[in-house]
Parts: C-alpha cells; sequence; structure tokens
C-alpha cells in the first residue's frame, strides 16, 4: 500500500469547487486510487476510484497526471452536507489487505 | 435492498468478558473487513475475509478472533475485553473485483468496556 499525504483540513464556502490533493510518490504500477467520505459517526462512504487521467461520477471527478504521482478529488459546487473527512487510498487488491490502513484524512469544513 | 449491517450498534461490557460483534451483507460480496476506530488512529484493519473459511491478519488482530462459515456473516469476538479495545468497529464488505480498495461500509457498533 503506497504512502500518501494530504492536507490535515481544508475551508470552503458554499457553491465553491472544493480539491483536495493526495500525493503517492511512490506509487506501483499495478496501483488504483480510491477515495472515501466520512461523517462523524458513520461508516466510510466510498466515493470514486481511478487508475489514471479522469473519471467523473454522480458524486466527484477524481483527476489523476500522468506520472501518477498524485491525485486531486473535486467536488464540485460544495454544500453544507460535504463537510466530512476523506480519505486517501492508492493500492492494488491483489497484493493483499494486511497493511491497509486509512490515515488521517483531509477535513473539510464547508461554511455558509 | 439492506446492504451491510451491523449488531448490536452500541454495546457496553465489563474487561474480562467475552463479546462477539456481528455483521451481515447481502450482496454477497467475497470479501469481508473488520476496522476499529479511534480518535488520533484513524482507521486500523483488525482482519479480513476473501471468502468463506478464509480469514487473514490486519495490522492489528491482537484480542480479537473472526469466523466466516458463511459468504454473508462476518462475526468478530473479543475473548476477553480489555479497555484499550474500546473504540468503534466497522465492518465492510468488497466483491473484490475493482482492482482498488473499493469497499461498502456498515454503521459501526460503538463498543465501551468498562
Amino acid at each position: 500500500l503506497a504512502k500518501t499525504t494530504q492536507p490535515i483540513s481544508m475551508d470552503s464556502y458554499e457553491g465553491q469547487e472544493v480539491n483536495i490533493t493526495c500525493s503517492h510518490n511512490n506509487i506501483a504500477t499495478n496501483d488504483y486510487i480510491t477515495w472515501y467520505q466520512q461523517f462523524p459517526s458513520q461508516g466510510p462512504r466510498f466515493i470514486i476510484q481511478g487508475y489514471k487521467t479522469k473519471v467523473t461520477n454522480e458524486v466527484a471527478s477524481l483527476f489523476i497526471p500522468a506520472d501518477r504521482k498524485s491525485s486531486t478529488l473535486s467536488l464540485p459546487r460544495v454544500s453544507l452536507s460535504d463537510t466530512a473527512v476523506y480519505y486517501c487510498l492508492v493500492g492494488d487488491m491483489n497484493s493483499g489487505y494486511s497493511t491497509l490502513t486509512f490515515g488521517k484524512g483531509t477535513m473539510l469544513l464547508v461554511s455558509p | 435492498d439492506a446492504g451491510i449491517t451491523q449488531s448490536p450498534r452500541y454495546k457496553i461490557t465489563e474487561t474480562g468478558r467475552q463479546v462477539t460483534l456481528m455483521c451481515h451483507q447481502t450482496w454477497s460480496h467475497s470479501y469481508m473487513f473488520w476496522y476499529r476506530q479511534d480518535l488520533g488512529h484513524g482507521l486500523r484493519l483488525i482482519y479480513y475475509s476473501a471468502a468463506a473459511d478464509i480469514t487473514d491478519k490486519g495490522e492489528v488482530p491482537d484480542g480479537y478472533v473472526v469466523s466466516r462459515s458463511k459468504t454473508e456473516n462476518f462475526p468478530l469476538t473479543l475473548e476477553s475485553a480489555t479497555r484499550s479495545q474500546t473504540s468503534v468497529y466497522f465492518c465492510a464488505s468488497s466483491e473484490g473485483s475493482s482492482g482498488g480498495y473499493e469497499q461498502y461500509f456498515g454503521p459501526g457498533t460503538r463498543l465501551t468496556v468498562t
């Protein structure tokens, strides 16, 4: 499981676009990048996963540059309900899960 | 579609007692996982299972026992609970086919050991 670095916290306002970047310099060839969202007192929720370039779903977009050493989760027009902790995981399930850890994530606070 | 459920949602037990946390999923996912979440440590993997009767250790397995006799159930047992096992426990499941770590989590069990 590749080591990842994310900002500890970010602040935004309603209606803005938020970009959370995750650095993963030692990403391996077969690794995927996966993002989760966690609200207080709830389990993490899978948001998006990608391998290269750009992935978009109804919730977010994931931008991955060609060297794959970082990735950016983009949340369009955030609302107060997007206040949560966001986790970036990098790895390949075929390598197993014994070292899987979520880290501390990025605490996003959205204000009115 | 019930998805993944955990029971009980809250549990208070005494040091030294055995306690079992239940996890049930209705998706027929191959993989199931148990995590604990503590302030300052984030989510840490306790055990996981790739299929019925196949289990493996995660980062923090000591003091815990798991079994998986059926695909849909993955109970976690604390054989002799200690105060350090006070935590929020999350169960998760995954098809295991996406390549990355796509998992679906239950609502959690808040366990207090007194």
